[in-house]
């Protein structure tokens, strides 16, 4: 398995910009998760998902951020619009059903910088 | 309150022993306690999982006393590519919230 997908690598854009990023999960794996990584806040939980159905958004920063998961081979994270304190690493995981949330897979993370 | 709690940084050398400890409240009996490694410009990777007394793989152990409100990785004979971050991680089933604690920086010297 190539493992956890993400893209684009890298991200650079402007204030007020829509941005969206995108995560293949493993195939297989029925859960699915968005964090963000900052210096400043460390690694943190944004949402996650158990077979496309979202379980807990509580760490998402506030309206401008969505996610979604049309089905179960892939995700999407959306800011709109896009601020400079949103400017970090996201990260999205998986893991295998039975297994609950935490033997998590990362891919390699989004790099966010927004101007 | 759940909250999942670790040193920021650590000091060793080569060749040591090296002992993590996480502290994590509210903690249920089911809910697992999972630690992750982080090396620069790539995401966190599972190091070792569980929920009760010891555990032990092929790089590390985990330790967690009969109230499990703390954890212990272990990483035995340290080596330099053992410095990176390290993360713990309790995911609370009654509340199902996932937890993050913020890492321990741990370096390691010749």
């Amino acid at each position: 398995d190539a493992g956890v997908i993400q893209s684009p690598r890298h991200e650079v854009t402007e204030m007020g910009q829509e941005v969206t990023l995108r995560c293949k999960p493993i195939s297989g794996h029925d859960y699915l998760f968005w964090y963000r990584q900052t210096m400043m806040r460390g690694l943190e939980l944004l949402i996650y998902f158990n077979n496309n159905v979202p379980i807990d958004d509580s760490g998402m920063p506030e309206d401008r951020f969505s996610a979604k998961m049309p089905n179960a081979s892939f995700s999407t994270l959306k800011i709109q619009p896009s601020e400079p304190r949103d400017s970090a690493v996201y990260f999205c995981a998986s893991s295998l059903r039975g297994q609950g949330y935490n033997e998590q897979f990362f891919g390699p993370g989004t790099r966010l910088t927004v101007l | 309150l759940a909250k999942t709690t670790q040193p920021i940084s650590m000091d060793s050398y080569e060749g040591q022993e090296v002992n993590i400890t996480c502290s994590h409240n509210n903690i249920a009996t089911n809910d697992y306690i999972t630690w992750y490694q982080q090396f620069p410009s790539q995401g966190p990777r599972f190091i070792i999982q569980g929920y009760k007394t010891k555990v032990t793989n092929e790089v590390a152990s985990l330790f967690i006393p009969a109230d499990r409100k703390s954890s212990t990785l272990s990483l035995p004979r340290v080596s330099l590519s053992d410095t990176a971050v390290y993360y713990c991680l309790v995911g609370y089933s009654s509340a199902s919230k996932i937890i993050f604690g913020s890492g321990t920086r741990l370096s390691i010297r010749p």
